[in-house]
C-alpha cells in the first residue's frame, strides 16, 4: 500500500535553534518528493521537489534530503524563525498520483 | 499576481442544502484538482481535471460532482451536503511536464466549509 508517514507529529522549538523533520514512504513506483509548508488558515506552498537522482535540495534556510534505497527524506530547517510557524507536508508521486503525508506541525516561540 | 482563488473563504450549510465551490487560476496551468483537508488526515483528491474539457474522479469522489467550465475555472459542487462533508477544500492547480507527471502544485487559500 503507498503510504508517507512522517515524524514527529509536532514539534516546539526556540528561535534561532535548528530542526529535522523526517518523512518515510512506501510509494511505489517512485517518481519524485515535495515538501510543502502550510500556515495556519492558508494552503500549502511547495519548498522543494526532488526527483529520484537528487540527494540534497536547498530553499534558503530549508535543505531537503532524500535517500531513495530507504525510502526516507528528512527536511532540515537552519537557525529557524518565528515565521517558520507551520505544518510541513511532504508528498511522495507515484506515476499517476500524489500521496501525502498528515504533516509535522512546528511551533517556534521567541 | 493572484495564483489560485478560491471562494468562498467559509461556508455553513444544513444537511441536505447544496452549494459550489469556486476556483479560479490565471496561471495558464492545464490541470486543476480539488482537496478536502480532514483534521489528521493527508489532503486527499476528490476530483481533477488534466485538462480543458475533462474531469477524472480521485481517491472520495462520492457526494460531490466538478466543472471544468473553462482552461481557467473548476468548480466543486455538493448536491445534497452532509456532516461528514465539513472539511477544509482546496484547489490547485498545476502544469504536466513532458513526462506525463504533474509539475509543481500550486494551491488556493481554503475553502472552509460545516455542514451541520
Amino acid at each position: 500500500k503507498n503510504q508517507v508517514e512522517q515524524s514527529p507529529q509536532s514539534l516546539i522549538i526556540l528561535e534561532g535553534k535548528n530542526c529535522t523533520l523526517q518523512c518515510n514512504y512506501t510509494v511505489s513506483p517512485f517518481s519524485n518528493l515535495r515538501w510543502y509548508k502550510q500556515d495556519t488558515g492558508r494552503g500549502p506552498v511547495s519548498l522543494t521537489i526532488m526527483t529520484f537522482s537528487e540527494n540534497t535540495k536547498s530553499n534558503g534556510r530549508y535543505t531537503a534530503t532524500l535517500d531513495a534505497d530507504t525510502k526516507q527524506s528528512s527536511l532540515h530547517i537552519t537557525a529557524s524563525q518565528l515565521s517558520d510557524s507551520a505544518s510541513y507536508i511532504c508528498v511522495v508521486s507515484n506515476t499517476d498520483k500524489l500521496i501525502f503525508g498528515t504533516g509535522t506541525r512546528l511551533q517556534v516561540f521567541p | 499576481n493572484a495564483g489560485v482563488t478560491q471562494t468562498p473563504k467559509f461556508q455553513v450549510l444544513k444537511t441536505g442544502q447544496s452549494m459550489t465551490l469556486q476556483c479560479a487560476q490565471d496561471m495558464n496551468h492545464n490541470s486543476m484538482y480539488w482537496y478536502r483537508q480532514d483534521p489528521g488526515m493527508g489532503l486527499r483528491l476528490i476530483y481533477y481535471s488534466a485538462s480543458e474539457g475533462t474531469t477524472d474522479k480521485g481517491e472520495v469522489p462520492n457526494g460531490y460532482n466538478v466543472s471544468r467550465l473553462n482552461k481557467r475555472e473548476f468548480s466543486l459542487r455538493l448536491e445534497s451536503a452532509a456532516p461528514s462533508q465539513t472539511s477544509v477544500y482546496f484547489c490547485a492547480s498545476s502544469e504536466i511536464e513532458a513526462s506525463g507527471r504533474s509539475g509543481e502544485l500550486f494551491f488556493g487559500e481554503g475553502s472552509r466549509l460545516t455542514v451541520l
